[in-house]
């Protein structure tokens, strides 16, 4: 199974500041005949399901603010959030699609400083 | 397009859960479901899914043999079993959408509601 590692476990950031989340793979997730990462991201506030912020690792789903990025390839990827607002507070997590079983991130906590 | 789920359940040890996923307001074909369990304060853990369009399932192999997910089309309903139930099963179960391509599945773009499973004597 391909293992997924986030860091940091937990993340304090004031209000308008940038929000660095990595993840890193075990073995690289890039599909090299269609130069793809699988890997997506996600947001969970409490009470909430997931919801889709990134996949292809870099492609930002529809509605999403601009303040989120996605980039990285093959085993290194990161999710920078700019500008963090107080409605960012939530648990990101990364997944890897390129094999079964999927896999996910332990996540990480970003909360307001 | 929504995924609604059934309700919370309570469950006995060693009993089984069948937890159900509607599809409403979109395509049912052409796309793949997947199951993810939360635990408690926990992470984010895939089970496994099914492609309606090829009739195709997988599993993880920690559920092996204890879950089973079908898809009925003429209801667009996807419905996952556990059996042999545990105590740390206690999760909320969520359905999750995910694109494919030829028959692998992607990313999960839409996630139900959840269905919370407790699993106690």
């Amino acid at each position: 199974d391909i293992v997924m590692t986030q860091s940091p476990d937990s993340l304090a950031v004031s209000l308008g500041e940038r929000a660095t989340i990595n993840c890193r793979s075990s073995q690289s997730v890039l599909h090299s005949s269609v130069n793809e990462n699988y890997l997506a991201w996600y947001q969970q506030k409490p009470g909430q399901p997931p919801k889709l912020l990134f996949y292809w690792a870099s492609t930002r789903e529809s509605g999403v603010p601009d303040r989120f990025s996605g980039s990285g390839s093959g085993t290194d990827f990161t999710l920078t959030i700019s500008n963090v607002k107080a409605e960012d507070v939530a648990v990101y997590y990364c997944h890897q699609y390129y094999t079964t079983p999927d896999t996910f991130g332990q996540g990480t906590n970003l909360e307001i400083k | 397009v929504q995924l609604v789920q059934s309700g919370a359940e309570v469950k006995k040890p060693g009993s089984s859960v069948k937890v159900s996923c509607k599809v409403s307001g979109g395509m049912f074909g052409g796309y793949a479901f997947r199951w993810v369990r939360q635990a408690p304060g926990q992470g984010l853990e895939w089970m496994g899914g099914i492609i309606p369009i090829f009739g195709t399932t997988d599993y993880a192999q920690k559920f092996q043999g204890r879950v089973t997910i079908t898809a009925d089309e003429s209801t667009t309903t996807v419905y996952m079993e556990l059996s042999s139930l545990r105590s740390d099963d206690t999760a909320v179960y969520y359905c999750a959408r995910a694109e494919i391509v030829v028959e692998n599945s992607l990313y999960m773009d839409v996630w139900g509601t959840g269905s919370t499973v407790t699993v106690s004597s």
